[in-house]
C-alpha cells in the first residue's frame, strides 16, 4: 500500500525556517516525481514544488521561489521541503504528493504549518 | 497572469448528470495541459479523480468521467449521489509546474 506520512509542520514565526519531511512507503520512491501542494485555511489549493526521481528538474512556484528548496533522498525514501523566510501567507496544510498529472497523484495527510508571532 | 477558472458553486439533486467545468482566462484548454481533477471534503486529504484529460484513478467509479468540452476540461458525474458533496478542483500542467482551479463546492441535495 502506498504511503506518504508527512512531519515537521508547527508554529514559526514570520522570517523563520522550518523543514517538511514526506516518509514514502509502499512503492519504488526513486522513481516517481514528487511534490509539494499547500492549502490555506479555507482556501483552495496551491502547487509548491516538483522535483523529478534523480533531482535533475525541480520547479518551483513564485510564490515560493528563492524562499524554499525541495530536495529527496531516495536510499531513505523521503522526500524533503525547506522554507526559509516564512511569511504569514506561507500558512498551510502542506501536502506530499507522488506522481504527476499524466500518471497521477497519490497524497499524504498534510501537516500544518502556521507562521505568526 | 494565468488564471485557472472553475464555478465557485453548484447545486444538483440526487441522480442529476452534472458537468463541472475548467477553464483558462488566457485561451483554450486542451489535452496538452493534462488536466486533472481532485475531491476534497472538509477537514480530508485531496483524492485524484481524473488525471490525464479522462483516466480515471484506481478505485474511482466510472460515473466520474472526464473530457474536453469545447475549449475547457470538464468532469462529469452521471447520477450524482449525496456522498459526492464535496469540493472539486481541476489542475492544468504548465510547462513543469501545475496551476490549480480555485474549486467548485458541489452540494448534493
Amino acid at each position: 500500500e502506498v504511503q506518504l506520512v508527512e512531519s515537521g509542520g508547527g508554529l514559526v514565526k514570520p522570517g523563520g525556517s522550518l523543514r517538511l519531511s514526506c516518509a514514502a512507503s509502499g512503492f519504488t520512491f526513486s522513481i516517481y516525481n514528487m511534490n509539494w501542494v499547500r492549502q490555506a485555511p479555507g482556501k483552495g489549493l496551491e502547487w509548491v514544488s516538483s522535483i523529478s526521481g534523480r533531482s535533475d528538474y525541480i520547479y518551483y512556484s513564485d510564490s515560493v521561489k528563492g524562499r524554499f528548496t525541495i530536495s529527496r533522498d531516495n536510499a531513505k525514501n523521503s522526500l524533503f521541503l525547506q522554507m526559509d523566510s516564512l511569511r504569514a501567507e506561507d500558512t498551510a496544510v502542506y501536502y506530499c504528493a507522488r506522481g504527476s498529472t499524466t500518471n497521477g497523484m497519490t497524497w499524504g495527510q498534510g501537516t500544518l504549518v502556521t507562521v505568526s508571532s | 497572469q494565468t488564471v485557472v477558472t472553475q464555478e465557485p458553486s453548484f447545486s444538483v439533486s440526487p441522480g442529476d448528470t452534472v458537468t463541472l467545468t475548467c477553464g483558462l482566462n488566457s485561451g483554450s484548454v486542451s489535452t496538452n495541459y493534462h488536466p486533472s481533477w481532485y475531491q476534497q471534503t472538509p477537514g480530508q486529504a485531496p483524492r485524484t479523480l481524473i488525471y490525464s484529460t479522462n483516466t480515471r484513478s484506481s478505485g474511482v467509479p466510472d460515473r466520474f468521467s472526464g473530457s474536453i468540452l469545447s475549449d475547457k476540461a470538464a468532469l462529469t458525474i452521471t447520477g450524482a449521489q449525496a456522498d459526492d458533496s464535496s469540493d472539486y478542483y481541476c489542475a492544468l500542467y504548465l510547462g513543469g509546474g501545475l496551476l490549480f482551479g480555485g474549486g467548485t463546492k458541489l452540494t448534493v441535495l
